[in-house]
């Protein structure tokens, strides 16, 4: 079956420090990667994907990578900010009829001033 | 445009209760799925309509769990009777069409406990 894992948080950061969330899975098919961010309050937003290998995903300094060789997609951003603090989930979908999510656990991170 | 709207955002019952939870998707999608988080657990699919028939039930967990989307606009997911693993984040989220292409909009989800 697909299965997403990713590393257990929490993480605790201070600001401007480097973030690295790893992310890898396992597919029956050829999936499309996403990783989505959980803002205190609010629902899952979209903070960006990648649909093919070796395509670089990107959005508010956030960067992934869909490398099909290690099955990873593993976010990261060079300097994190306060507001960045939130719970992140890395998950995947297969084409088809369905259309679902299979996400990972989620990992919080906390950045302090 | 208005978002996926959820409510309750919280919902205490004690089990044995029935509990009903709706999501109104973005006007327009078709698309509507349910997921669930337990504590510390993935976010794990419930089941998809399109419009108001059920494409993928999957990930229903058992016969105490019923979707409606009557009329192909808001669903309903009712759980009757209630029991403790029930608790948990139930989000809904929809889609103009295939979620991979056109991206999902989640809702802030319901926050169930069954004590």
């Amino acid at each position: 079956g697909n299965s997403v894992t990713q590393m257990e948080g929490p993480v605790t950061l201070s600001e401007e420090a480097f973030l690295t969330i790893n992310c890898t899975y396992t597919a029956t098919g050829y999936p499309s990667l996403f990783w989505y961010v959980q803002y205190p309050g609010e629902g899952l937003q979209l903070l960006l994907k990648a649909t093919k290998a070796d395509d670089k995903g990107s959005n508010k300094g956030f960067e992934a990578t869909y490398r099909k060789e290690t099955t990873s997609f593993h976010l990261e951003k060079g300097s994190v900010q306060v507001s960045d603090s939130a719970v992140y989930f890395c998950a995947l979908s297969i084409g088809g009829s369905n259309y679902k999510l299979t996400f990972g656990k989620g990992t919080l991170l906390t950045v302090n001033p | 445009e208005a978002g996926v709207t959820q409510f309750p955002s919280h919902s205490v019952i004690e089990k044995g209760q029935t509990v009903t939870l709706r999501c109104d998707p973005i006007s327009g999608h078709d698309n509507l799925y349910w997921y669930r988080r337990v504590m510390g657990k993935e976010i794990k699919f419930l089941l998809h309509f399109v419009k108001e028939s059920k494409q993928d039930e999957s990930g229903m967990p058992n016969n105490r769990f019923l979707a409606e989307r009557t009329g192909g606009t808001y669903s309903t997911l009712k759980v009757q009777p209630a029991e403790l693993e029930d608790s948990g984040v139930y989000f809904c989220a929809s889609s103009p069409g295939p979620g991979v292409i056109y991206g999902y909009t989640f809702g802030s989800g319901t926050r169930l406990t069954v004590v």
